[in-house]
C-alpha cells in the first residue's frame, strides 16, 4: 500500500463547478496536511494545509481532514480554467519533523 | 527572501558521468528535502535532513546517489555514475524544522542522461 494514495485522473469540471480531490494515507500517527498546486513544467506550490479535523476554508479553497478515516480532500468552489493543473497532496509523519510524503497528484481540468 | 534556488536549472550529460546537483534552501529553515519527479513514479522523497543531519536517506536509488548538507545554507546530490534511468525533474524543497506551513520547493533541475 502507498503511504499517500490519489486518484491520477484527469478529473474535468466545467468553469464555475465545485472540483473535488481526495486522499487516503496509511500513517496513522500523520499529524500535518497539505495540498499543493502544481503547473505544467513548474514546481510544487503550496496552496492548503490542515492539522485538525473538519474544515478548513481559504479564499475558494476548503481543505477536509478525516483522521479516524485517514481521508484528506480538496475542494475548489466556482472552478476557473487557470485552476488547471496537478493537485498533489503531502503527509508528514509523527513529530511534524518526519517525512513529508507525497501522492502522485490528481490532474484537473477546467473547461470554460 | 530568494526562495530555494537550485542550480543547473538544466543538465544534460552523458551515461557514466558524474552529475552534481546543487540546493540554497531558505535562511531559516532547518530542513531540506531531495525529491525526484517522473512520470511514471510522481514526485519521490530521496533524503531529507534536519539541521544539516540526513535523517532518512531509504528513498535513495542506490550506492550511485549521495546528498550532502555541509552547512546550512548549501545541500548537494551527486549521481555517480549516471545512467539514463536517472532522467527526471529533480527538486529541493526547504522548511522550518516545525512544518506548520509546509516546504517551499526550489525550480528544479531538469537532469537529462543520453
Amino acid at each position: 500500500q502507498k503511504e499517500v494514495e490519489q486518484n491520477s485522473g484527469p478529473l474535468s469540471v466545467p468553469e464555475g463547478a465545485i472540483a473535488s480531490l481526495n486522499c487516503t494515507y496509511s500513517d496513522r500517527v500523520s499529524q500535518s496536511f497539505f495540498w499543493y498546486r502544481q503547473y505544467s513544467g513548474k514546481s510544487p506550490e503550496l496552496i492548503m494545509s490542515i492539522y485538525s479535523n473538519g474544515d478548513k476554508e481559504d479564499g475558494r479553497f476548503t481543505a477536509q481532514l478525516n483522521k479516524a478515516s485517514q481521508y484528506v480532500s480538496l475542494l475548489i468552489r466556482d472552478s476557473q480554467p487557470s485552476d488547471s493543473a496537478t493537485y498533489l497532496c503531502a503527509v508528514d509523519g509523527s513529530s511534524n519533523t518526519g517525512k513529508l510524503i507525497f501522492g502522485q497528484g490528481t490532474t484537473l481540468q477546467v473547461k470554460p | 527572501d530568494a526562495g530555494v534556488i537550485q542550480s543547473p536549472r538544466h543538465e544534460v550529460t552523458e551515461m557514466g558521468q558524474e552529475v552534481t546537483l546543487r540546493c540554497k534552501p531558505i535562511s531559516g529553515h532547518n530542513s531540506l528535502f531531495w525529491y525526484r519527479q517522473t512520470m511514471m513514479r510522481g514526485l519521490e522523497l530521496l533524503i531529507y535532513f534536519n539541521n544539516n543531519v540526513p535523517i532518512d536517506d531509504s528513498g535513495m536509488p542506490e550506492d550511485r546517489f549521495s546528498a550532502k548538507m555541509p552547512n546550512a545554507s548549501f545541500s548537494t546530490l551527486k549521481i555517480q555514475p549516471s545512467e539514463p534511468r536517472d532522467s527526471a525533474v529533480y527538486f529541493c524543497a526547504s522548511s522550518p524544522l516545525n512544518r506548520d506551513r509546509g516546504a517551499f520547493f526550489g525550480q528544479g533541475t531538469r537532469l537529462t542522461v543520453v
